[in-house]
């Protein structure tokens, strides 16, 4: 059974970057179906998909984020990446990882709080 | 840009039974859409109930249901539970490798 854990800052402030990685474990993070995600769900508002990446190193963002969302994978760590630049309050979130071939597995979350 | 449409809150009575739906503010929802059903307790990650319209996850009680029900995604609970009480989400695949969330039904059992 595929588990996945976030980790990084819990604080960040204004206009700075962002960054959390995802840990896989229990199943391979080169399989070439599989699409590696973020989401994240603000407090009071409901969860919103940030982008995706699968193997071969094809990304895919949500056009809101577009510009301000890399996503990024290192098979050798089992890990994948998000970084958001220019932070502000309006992405104080719970961020989630997860997985999808179809059926979405996903990790605990982590929150990150924008404050200076 | 298309907007995934849900009912932003619900009530049902225990044991009834009550469908959420999912659509889009252009448009109608269709198995292309591969509309899948998150339910989120406040503090716990996302639950996938459902996915590829009408899959079960593994675990997931058969009284929820999803299917297209005319021009929107429709997720069904059949007898529902007190710890049924929680927001529920859908997700559509837009194509190019995007998906969206609706903006969540929170459902009330009462």
């Amino acid at each position: 059974q595929v588990q996945l854990k976030e980790s990084g800052p819990g604080l960040v402030k204004p206009s700075e970057t962002l960054s959390l990685t995802c840990t896989v474990s229990g199943g391979s993070i080169s399989r070439t179906d599989y699409h590696w995600g973020w989401i994240r769900r603000p407090p009071g508002k409901g969860l919103e998909w940030i982008g995706s990446i699968i193997y071969s190193g094809s990304t895919y963002y949500n056009p809101s984020l577009r510009g301000r969302v890399t996503v990024s994978v290192d098979t050798s760590n089992s890990q994948f990446s998000l970084t958001l630049t220019s932070v502000t309050a309006a992405d104080t979130a719970v961020y989630y990882c997860a997985r999808t071939n179809s059926e979405w597995y996903w990790g605990q979350g982590t929150l990150v709080t924008v404050s200076s | 840009q298309t907007v995934v449409t849900q009912e932003p809150s619900f009530s049902v009575s225990p044991g009834g039974t009550v469908t959420l739906t999912c659509g889009l503010s252009s448009g109608s929802v269709s198995t292309t859409y591969y509309p899948s059903w998150y339910q989120q307790i406040p503090g716990r990650a996302p639950r996938t109930l459902i996915y590829n319209t009408n899959t079960r996850s593994s675990g997931v009680p058969d009284r929820f249901s999803a299917s297209i029900l005319g021009n929107k995604a429709a997720l069904t609970i059949t007898g529902a539970q007190a710890d049924d009480e929680s927001d529920y989400f859908c997700l559509l695949y837009m194509g190019s490798g995007i998906s969206v969330f609706g903006g969540g039904t929170k459902l009330t059992v009462l």
